[in-house]
């Protein structure tokens, strides 16, 4: 039972660089997530897809894109990068019913870790 | 919009002693839930409880309690005797459960728990 897995789990690049995480899950889940880790910071959004072919903005977005051509697949990408994306980055996903929302929240990934020099 | 606070940027606890972490609340929603996470030095996301805001009793996990008080917009996480192994990263969370399809998470910016032998 895999549930979210993330590759890679880190990453180093130099400014300017792209890259692609990629978030899979085999939970047949709805809703994707991704999320940066920053001390003192907590965990915050970044996008999110309610499902395939769909994504949506979150709080901090910018310099961030994404993709969920695939139900069980949320990429993040990041064009050029800088140095304050610097951070542990999370995927999770999550599911609803018409008439429940789940109450475990989220399942998450491993993390991330990317340091942009 | 959501917040979260979580005041306590770290503590330290006698082992087998109970610990309160503080979490409080702003919502103008009627309909939302409330989870703690922990996050172990290594890295990974575990779930630990979840409140709904029309549960009336408060939720229990095992050695894990939940303190809801609505009116005072808070959700404390009560650990009761405390181990080696509860030290940890811990996070408050909430998420509106008024519609479905919105089932982002708002995350507080932790609170440090080290338990002492």
């Amino acid at each position: 039972n895999a549930g979210v897995t993330q590759t890679p789990k880190f990453r180093v690049l130099k400014t300017g660089q792209s890259m692609t995480l990629l978030c899979a899950q085999d939970m047949n889940h709805e809703y994707m997530y991704w999320y940066r880790q920053d001390p003192g910071m907590g965990l915050r959004l970044i996008h999110y897809s309610v499902g395939e072919g769909t994504t949506a903005k979150g709080e901090v977005p910018d310099g961030y894109n994404v993709s969920r051509l695939k139900k069980q697949n949320f990429l993040l990408g990041l064009e050029s990068a800088a140095p304050s994306q610097t951070s542990v980055y999370f995927c999770a996903s999550s599911y609803s019913t018409l008439w429940t929302f789940s109450p475990y929240g989220y399942t998450f990934g491993s993390g991330t870790r990317l340091t942009v020099v | 919009a959501q917040k979260i606070t979580q005041t306590q940027p770290g503590m330290f606890v006698q082992e087998k002693e109970a610990v309160t972490l503080d979490c409080t609340y702003d919502t103008s929603d009627q309909s939302y839930g409330l989870f703690w996470y922990k996050q172990p030095s290594s890295g990974e996301m575990i779930f630990l409880i979840y409140q709904g805001s029309y549960d009336e009793q408060n939720a229990t996990e095992g050695r894990y309690s939940l303190n809801f008080q609505k009116a005072r917009k808070s959700a404390n996480l009560v650990i009761s005797a405390s181990q080696l192994g509860d030290s940890a990263m811990y996070f408050c969370a909430m998420r509106r459960e008024s519609n479905f399809g919105n089932e982002k998470l708002t995350f507080g910016t932790g609170t440090r728990l080290t338990i002492i032998p």
